[in-house]
């Protein structure tokens, strides 16, 4: 079956530590996506990746980073910049930007 | 910049009425258009989407939604609710290739909490 995969769907970390949420799509999408959802703020762009080797900032990429080494894989890490990780995080694919996305199951992460 | 507006944080129906969820977007040339329903602690799954042609487009679960350039809209409708489509609902535009600049992203509204009362 193609789809998005997440992994893990909850996340435990202590603060300070660095965490990597894993995003892995099989639909050959070019482009790909990582959103913050925190309750009643909708959905908040983090970064986005066009093609491999090449990512964007979305509007809050602060505290985070991303990689695209691989067209399935996008990779985000929540850095200890962070001030406020605690969120459902979203992966999402495309065949190109603009167009609809497909979104993975999510990713919460709490951390204490 | 393109924007979207969705006025209602809340609606509340009875099963078995009918459902409109508003939704207001600016942007300079034709957008395209989605509604996405995203059930909670899960992801969201696209339930139609409009790029050009007939303004009335048929989604999936029964949805269908108008696009209407004059007045900025794209509001979402369903004859009939059902319990099931308890869920949150999210409109989002994106630029159409022909209307100019890419910004690269969709840009999703905040969305609208359907509770269905039995």
């Amino acid at each position: 079956d193609g789809g998005i995969t997440q992994s893990p769907k909850y996340l435990f970390r202590k603060e300070g530590q660095n965490v990597t949420l894993s995003c892995e799509q099989n639909l050959n999408h070019d482009a790909m996506y990582w959103y913050r959802q925190d309750p009643g703020q909708g959905l908040r762009l983090i970064y986005y990746s066009q093609i491999v080797n090449d990512f964007q900032k979305g509007d809050i990429a602060e505290g985070y980073s991303v990689s695209r080494e691989k067209k399935e894989s996008f990779p985000l890490t929540v850095t200890s910049a962070q001030k406020n990780p605690t969120a459902f995080y979203l992966c999402a694919s495309s065949i190109d930007l603009d167009v609809e996305q497909y979104f993975g199951p999510g990713t919460r992460l709490t951390v204490t | 910049a393109q924007s979207v507006t969705q006025p209602d944080i809340h609606i509340t129906v009875s099963e078995g009425a009918s459902l409109e969820l508003r939704c207001n977007y600016s942007y300079g040339a034709t957008p395209y258009l989605f509604w996405y329903v995203q059930s909670p602690g899960q992801g969201l799954q696209l339930l139609l989407k409009y790029f050009s042609g007939d303004t009335l487009v048929q989604g999936i679960k029964g949805f269908e939604a108008e696009f209407k350039r004059s007045q900025s809209s794209f509001n979402l409708r369903k004859p009939s609710v059902h319990w099931s489509d308890a869920a949150e609902y999210f409109c989002a535009v994106g630029a159409s290739v022909a209307g100019g600049t890419s910004y690269g992203k969709l840009t999703f509204g905040q969305g609208t909490i359907l509770t269905v009362h039995p």
